[in-house]
């Protein structure tokens, strides 16, 4: 059965204090992996796709990596603004459109 | 681009009634929409794929009856809540992917169903 889990669950910076979230997955023959973002009461908004190992993605603060077994969302001196939950997941097997999502970290950067 | 709106964004209602959620895609057709629910500090689960012009398809344990799902044209899927009761109160979150296959899911800003 497909799995994707994300650590730490939350996690709290300081205003320019970098970090890196994880999301380690086991799935039958990968063809992607999402990175949203959700802040609270809204739904999920999309960051970043990556499709094979070795693939890495950036925006603004946030860069995106992707290895056979995990990746990593790192956050490069984040501001109070980036505080949301991050998910990630991966498209089922034989079923690209339908995700399996991590629980998500829940990211918290004070002043 | 992209973007996905969802209506109404809070509901508070009776026990019995029924609710209907709208999901629209404003600037790209989508033939399959999904259909999520999320609790409280909890990630999304996946309740049924949107198709259309056909039978929505469901998750195991999600009942069909009591959740129905009608995606009459490339743009819109609704869901409705029927005989809705406490323990249905959720947030519900739709989302739709363009047509290739590769594409990322985008989502609606979800719907706060409270039944009292």
């Amino acid at each position: 059965e497909d799995q994707v889990t994300q650590s730490p669950e939350a996690l709290r910076l300081q205003e320019g204090e970098s970090s890196s979230l994880n999301c380690s997955y086991t799935v039958s023959g990968l063809r992607g992996l999402f990175w949203y973002r959700q802040d609270p009461g809204k739904g999920p908004e999309f960051l970043f796709t990556l499709y094979s190992a070795g693939e890495e993605k950036e925006k603004e603060r946030l860069k995106a990596t992707l290895t056979k077994k995990e990746s990593f969302l790192h956050i490069t001196a984040p501001k109070p603004e980036d505080s949301a939950t991050y998910l990630c997941a991966v498209p089922q097997y034989r079923s690209w459109g339908k995700l399996q999502f991590g629980a998500g970290t829940q990211v918290v950067v004070t002043p | 681009g992209a973007v996905v709106s969802q209506h109404p964004s809070r509901v508070i209602c009776k026990s019995g009634t029924s609710v209907k959620i709208e999901c629209r895609s404003l600037d790209f057709q989508a033939t399959t929409m999904f259909w999520y629910r999320q609790f409280p500090k909890q990630s999304l689960m996946l309740m049924a794929t949107s198709n259309e012009g056909s039978k929505a398809t469901y998750e195991q344990g999600v009942e069909k009856d009591k959740f129905l799902i009608n995606h009459a044209s490339l743009t819109l899927s609704t869901l409705t809540v029927t005989s809705a009761h406490p323990e249905d109160s959720s947030f519900y979150i739709c989302s739709a992917r363009v047509i290739q296959e590769d594409q990322p899911q985008h989502f609606g800003d979800g719907t706060r169903l409270s039944i009292l």
